[in-house]
């Protein structure tokens, strides 16, 4: 049962555009939603993260919005650069317990 | 880099083998996770040890097991190997009761069934 919906699997933008991904999730028990970033060969690195307590969340050229009605939330990287080519996962948890559940990932592809 | 490192970092077996692979957690952390992620999928949570007993399972069978030790390093393992546990096995270790975002990935052990 997958319970965090990622979307899109792919990704191509130009040097200094706007990524976008997308995330929904069903269990309305969660309560924490981070994003990583993993570059290959390497783990999963907690990018950015909110609480259902607020709408938007940004760090940086990174901002997180919020839904709870929806139950949706998107990742927006601004002005997009080379080295964040890499694959992006949103995640929840909940109750703080660090068994995280993650979407199926998105692979951006950032292009000069 | 994390303070988590995971060994061995590649590793092929055949199928009915039985595999360990090892964690050590970041300096100060209690809880050690262990996630399989299939390649192109993301990590999926197969348990979480904590103080040395199982705090928690995800979806997986039994012939996945585990131990954590009292310097809180961990140890996967898995019996009867079949072709889909091919993947990358991540473990993240943090501080039970300081929430989520002190959670730290290793680089994972890549693990091959042919």
């Amino acid at each position: 049962q997958q319970q965090v919906k990622q979307s899109p699997q792919s990704l191509i933008v130009q040097k200094g555009g706007i990524s976008i991904i997308n995330c929904a999730y069903e269990n309305t028990a969660f309560d924490y939603f981070p994003w990583y970033q993993q570059f290959p060969g390497k783990g999963p690195a907690l990018l950015i993260a909110i609480r259902p307590d607020v709408s938007e969340k940004k760090e940086g050229r990174f901002t997180i919005s919020f839904n709870k009605s929806a139950k949706q939330f998107s990742l927006h990287i601004m002005d997009s650069q080379p080295g964040d080519s890499a694959t992006y996962f949103c995640a929840a948890d909940s109750g703080g317990y660090q068994k995280v559940t993650f979407g199926t990932g998105t692979k951006l592809q950032v292009i000069p | 880099e994390t303070g988590v490192t995971q060994s061995p970092t590649h590793l092929i077996k055949t199928r009915g083998q039985q595999v360990t692979l090892r964690c050590s957690s970041q300096s100060g952390h209690n809880t050690v996770s262990w996630y399989q992620q299939a390649l192109g999928q993301g990590p999926q949570f197969i348990f979480q040890y904590y103080r040395e007993e199982e705090n928690g399972r995800g979806n997986f069978p039994p012939r996945f097991s585990g131990l954590q030790f009292p310097n809180y390093s961990s140890e996967l393992n898995v019996n009867a190997l079949e072709l889909d546990d091919s993947a990358l096995y991540l473990c993240a270790s943090s501080r039970q009761g300081q929430g989520p975002e002190t959670q730290y990935f290793g680089p994972g052990t890549r693990l091959l069934v042919l």
